[in-house]
C-alpha cells in the first residue's frame, strides 16, 4: 500500500540555519503531496502543497518539489526563525472508490533555538 | 466563524460517561474525518464521511460513535472510554471528491479519560 517516510527528529537547528527535512513515500498512481505544519496546542495546518511531478509548492519561505525518479518531497527553508519551531508532517493523497484519504508521515519536531 | 472549528477544546471525563464532540466546517466541503493523534504515534484516521455517508471506519471501537447530520457537522459521541483513548482527536474536512485534495484541520479536542 501507499506509505510517507519522513526523517526522525527532533532537530534542532540555529536561528538562520537551512532546514531540510527529508521525505520520500512509495505510491500507486500519482498522488499530490502535501507538508503540515503542527504548532503546539493546535491542530494542522496546510503548509505546501504539489499536484504532479517537478511541481514545487512554497509558503513562507518553506518549499519541496515534487521528484518522481526519486519518489521523494523533501522540505526546505534557507533561514529558519524561532517560530519555525513546531511539528512537521508529510503527506500524500490517498484515492480509493468514495474516500479521499491522506496518508501521513510520522511528523519531525524541528527546535530553533535563538 | 471560519474553517473547521471543533469544541469544546480540552475534556476530562471518567470512564463511565458519555460525551460527544462536535466539529463544524464552514468551508463548503463534502467530505470530513475523525483523526486521533496519540503521543509519540502516528496521526491514526478513525472515520470518513463522504456526503454525510460514512465511508471509511478503520475498526475504530465501538465506544466511538461518529454521527455525520450533514456536510457541515461531524460528531463524536463517547461512551465508556478507557484511559488509553486519551489524546488529541482532530476533525479536518475536504472540498472534491478527487485524491488530490487538501484536508484543513480544526484546531482539535484535547481529551483525557480519568
Amino acid at each position: 500500500g501507499n506509505s510517507v517516510t519522513q526523517m526522525e527528529g527532533p532537530v534542532t537547528l540555529s536561528e538562520e540555519a537551512f532546514l531540510t527535512i527529508n521525505c520520500t513515500y512509495t505510491a500507486t498512481g500519482y498522488p499530490s503531496l502535501f507538508w503540515y505544519v503542527q504548532y503546539p496546542g493546535e491542530g494542522l495546518q496546510l503548509l505546501l502543497k504539489a499536484t504532479k511531478a517537478d511541481d514545487k509548492g512554497s509558503n513562507k519561505g518553506f518549499e519541496a518539489t515534487y521528484r518522481k525518479e526519486t519518489t521523494s518531497f523533501h522540505l526546505e527553508k534557507g533561514s529558519v526563525q524561532v517560530s519555525d519551531s513546531a511539528v512537521y508532517f508529510c503527506a500524500l493523497s490517498d484515492y480509493g472508490g468514495a474516500t479521499n484519504k491522506l496518508i501521513f508521515g510520522t511528523g519531525t519536531l524541528l527546535a530553533v533555538q535563538p | 466563524e471560519t474553517g473547521v472549528t471543533q469544541t469544546p477544546r480540552h475534556l476530562v471525563m471518567g470512564m463511565t460517561n458519555k460525551k460527544s464532540l462536535k466539529c463544524e466546517q464552514h468551508l463548503g466541503h463534502n467530505a470530513m474525518y475523525w483523526y486521533k493523534q496519540s503521543a509519540k504515534k502516528p496521526l491514526e484516521l478513525m472515520f470518513v464521511y463522504n456526503f454525510k455517508e460514512q465511508t471509511e471506519n478503520n475498526s475504530v471501537p465501538s465506544r466511538f460513535s461518529p454521527e455525520c447530520p450533514n456536510s457541515s457537522h461531524l460528531f463524536l459521541h463517547l461512551h465508556t472510554l478507557q484511559p488509553e483513548d486519551s489524546a488529541l482527536y482532530l476533525c479536518a474536512s475536504s472540498g472534491v471528491q478527487s485524491g488530490r485534495s487538501e484536508q484543513y484541520f480544526g484546531p482539535g479536542t484535547r481529551l483525557t479519560v480519568t
